[in-house]
């Protein structure tokens, strides 16, 4: 597997509050990116980032900001958590050019 | 705006049977193009890629797929399925470093 871990891998969170979801990647790739899970929408990009300090737009970047102040780290926060965003969180990894993106296991997010 | 569309939410097949996913994009100019894999309860996994040259690419576990650039499609095949390729299955589209996804086909094989 490549080198790309998530965490926390489970929370749990009360409406209202903040939440930061860490992606570390020991890969030096310069694509990173963030996704929510959702049955019958499949994988939605929220953010990405092509290098350090240098972030764009998903399709539903609505409620979430994110930092990358080293090629290794991703942070994608949800500045005050609501319901809709109860999901399974995934960052991926990819290097320059055309190549695959690879995944990390995932994080399971419950609002409540 | 960017899209990615699987046409099949739901595909049921028994074994043996010979599978065609189907994938549309929206994206003019190049484009790089890919097929995932999700076993229950596990992360994504490549099947196979397109980033130039002979429009039929093979993948792993007997699976192949066709770029049709004038239908903008990029449909997943496989001869003969077995209970054990039941799995999520993504259409993914890279253009300029973003990477888009299609809702993703469920597929159920049969014993």
């Amino acid at each position: 597997d490549a080198g790309i871990t998530q965490s926390p891998r489970h929370k749990v969170t009360e409406t209202g509050t903040p939440v930061t979801l860490r992606c570390h990647q020991t890969e030096n790739h310069r694509y990173m990116y963030w996704y929510r899970q959702d049955p019958g929408h499949g994988l939605r990009l929220i953010h990405y980032s092509y290098g350090v300090k240098d972030t764009d737009k998903g399709e539903v970047s609505d409620g979430y900001s994110v930092s990358r102040s080293k090629t290794e780290d991703f942070l994608l926060t949800l500045e005050s958590a609501t319901s809709s965003q109860t999901s399974v969180y995934f960052c991926a990894i990819r290097g320059s050019g055309a190549g695959e993106a690879f995944f990390g296991q995932g994080t399971r997010l419950t609002v409540v | 705006a960017q899209s990615v569309s699987q046409h099949n939410h739901h595909v049921i097949l028994s074994e043996a049977a010979s599978l065609e996913l189907g994938c549309n994009y929206s994206y003019g100019g190049t484009v790089n193009l890919f097929w995932y894999v999700q076993y229950p309860g596990q992360h994504l996994q490549l099947l196979l890629k397109y980033f130039s040259g002979d429009p039929l690419v093979k993948g792993i576990k007997g699976f192949e797929a066709e770029f049709i650039k004038s239908k903008f499609s990029f449909n997943l095949r496989k001869p003969s399925v077995q209970w054990s390729d039941t799995a999520e299955y993504f259409c993914a589209v890279n253009q300029g470093g973003k990477l888009i996804f299609g809702q993703g086909t469920e597929l159920s094989v049969k014993p």
